[in-house]
């Protein structure tokens, strides 16, 4: 099935401290995937990608893990610093064209 | 590159009438674009695809009579609310594909029907 939004599901960190936030999705015929971060009032702001021929990527403080196996992702943020206190959605590429987003994790950093 | 923005950033409107939102990729052509709605606190819903030149594609559970999607150019989609109803007001946030990574997400447009 797709995945569906329900309520957040959140995750509070210290400042300074690294976060790993998790996703799980749905089709193991998806071969690309994307994180994004939403603040709150705004529209989603792509952060990382990823396709189904690796299993890690970084980027500047973040890295994510890919786990074909268990349908599972990880966004890892090093250093979270206030700023990125929002929602972060996984989303996949079922290769039907279309995004299909996972629930979202609020991130709360605390000063 | 790649910015999309949306108008207008919010609406409040009366239950019966009709709301047009727009949805314009400022700096490149976009073939196809896509609509989503998000209710507070969840995920976003994807409603429809919608690609210029052609109809759009709608996602299973969503009307295309009450949500009216128009892709007239490369750089235009507009989504019509019609007959709008206070469990329609929601989050409306239109994204474009690009070629880039990802998609890119218009800030959204908040409908308020009271």
């Amino acid at each position: 099935g797709e995945s569906v939004g329900l309520h957040l599901p959140t995750l509070s960190v210290q400042e300074g401290d690294n976060s790993i936030i998790n996703c799980a999705y749905s089709n193991s015929a998806s071969d690309y995937f994307i994180w994004y971060k939403q603040e709150s009032g705004k529209g989603p702001q792509f952060i990382i990608d990823i396709r189904s021929n690796m299993d890690k990527r970084q980027g500047q403080r973040v890295t994510v893990l890919l786990n074909k196996t268990v349908k599972h992702l990880s966004l890892q943020i090093a250093a979270t610093q206030p700023g990125d206190s929002a929602v972060y959605f996984c989303a996949e590429d079922n290769q039907g064209g279309k995004l299909i987003f996972g629930q979202g994790t609020e991130l709360s950093v605390k000063p | 590159g790649a910015v999309v923005s949306q108008h207008p950033s919010w609406v409040i409107c009366k239950s019966g009438t009709s709301v047009k939102i727009e949805c314009r990729s400022l700096d490149f052509q976009a073939t196809t674009m896509f609509w989503y709605r998000q209710f507070p606190k969840q995920s976003l819903m994807l409603m429809a695809t919608s690609n210029e030149g052609s109809k759009a594609t709608y996602e299973q559970g969503v009307e295309k009579d009450k949500f009216l999607i128009n892709h007239a150019s490369l750089t235009l989609s507009t989504l019509t609310v019609t007959s709008a109803h206070p469990e329609d007001s929601s989050f409306y946030i239109c994204s474009a594909r690009t070629g880039l990574p990802g998609d890119y997400f218009g800030p959204g447009t908040r409908l308020t029907v009271t």
